[in-house]
């Protein structure tokens, strides 16, 4: 199986901070690769896929970068409403598909 | 709009079995292959098993749960299952629906809310 590394696995930064939290896949994924934001008590909510394309709906603050091994997700200015935490997810090829072990993302 | 809705989550004893329900609506159900995933208290979400849109075509299985767990749909009916056979204590937590975009992708765009299991003596 292929295993996803996230880092670091909690933050604490202030309103208007940019935010980076990275995934690192144990092998090349090319760009299979989604990004989930998920509230206490929620499902996850898809921001990212394919690396680097926003979903419909999510605001353009949140980006994603990164191809093969190593991938990054941004939030470019920190909202009091982007706490909680983020995962990655591979999707490349067949089953299973793993996530990352999340990071928690906490106003400073 | 989407939406996917749970049920038939509970507290069971080990050695025991569920059967998990999602009712889908706001979408062509029998377009989309779909999956089931869980979440254990405080830890990452787990892939657990996918069902293409005509329910022929393939299913795949995490190996955790692969000869325990079953996954089907009635597209007449738009709604998922997952029979859940000799649970074990390591497959409590919260089981997520999930439509995939297309078909086998991986890619997961709609969730339902989930659905607690508990597996407890």
């Amino acid at each position: 199986d292929i295993q996803m590394t996230q880092s670091p696995s909690s933050l604490s930064a202030s309103v208007g901070d940019r935010v980076t939290i990275t995934c690192q896949a144990s092998q090349d994924i090319n760009n299979y690769l989604s990004w989930y934001q998920q509230k206490p008590g929620k499902a996850p909510k898809l921001l990212i896929f394919d690396s680097s394309s926003l979903e419909k709906g999510v605001p353009s603050r949140f980006s994603g970068s990164g191809s093969g091994t190593d991938f990054t997700f941004t939030i470019s200015s920190l909202q009091p409403e982007d706490v909680g935490t983020y995962y990655c997810q591979q999707y490349d090829n067949l089953p299973p598909w793993t996530f990352g072990q999340g990071t928690r993302v906490e106003i400073k | 709009d989407v939406q996917l809705v749970e049920s038939g989550g509970g507290l069971v004893k080990p050695g025991g079995s569920l059967r998990l329900s999602c009712a889908a609506s706001g979408f062509t159900f029998n377009s989309h292959s779909m999956n089931w995933v869980r979440q254990a208290p405080g830890k990452g979400p787990e892939w657990v098993s996918s069902i293409s849109s005509d329910s022929g075509t393939y299913t795949y299985y995490a190996e955790s749960v692969k000869g325990r767990f079953t996954i089907s749909r009635d597209n007449a009916k738009n709604s998922l299952f997952l029979q859940m056979n000799s649970l074990r204590a390591e497959d409590s937590g919260v089981y997520f629906c999930a439509r995939d975009v297309v078909a086998a992708t991986g890619q997961m765009d709609y969730w339902g809310q989930g659905v607690l299991v508990t597996v407890s003596s």
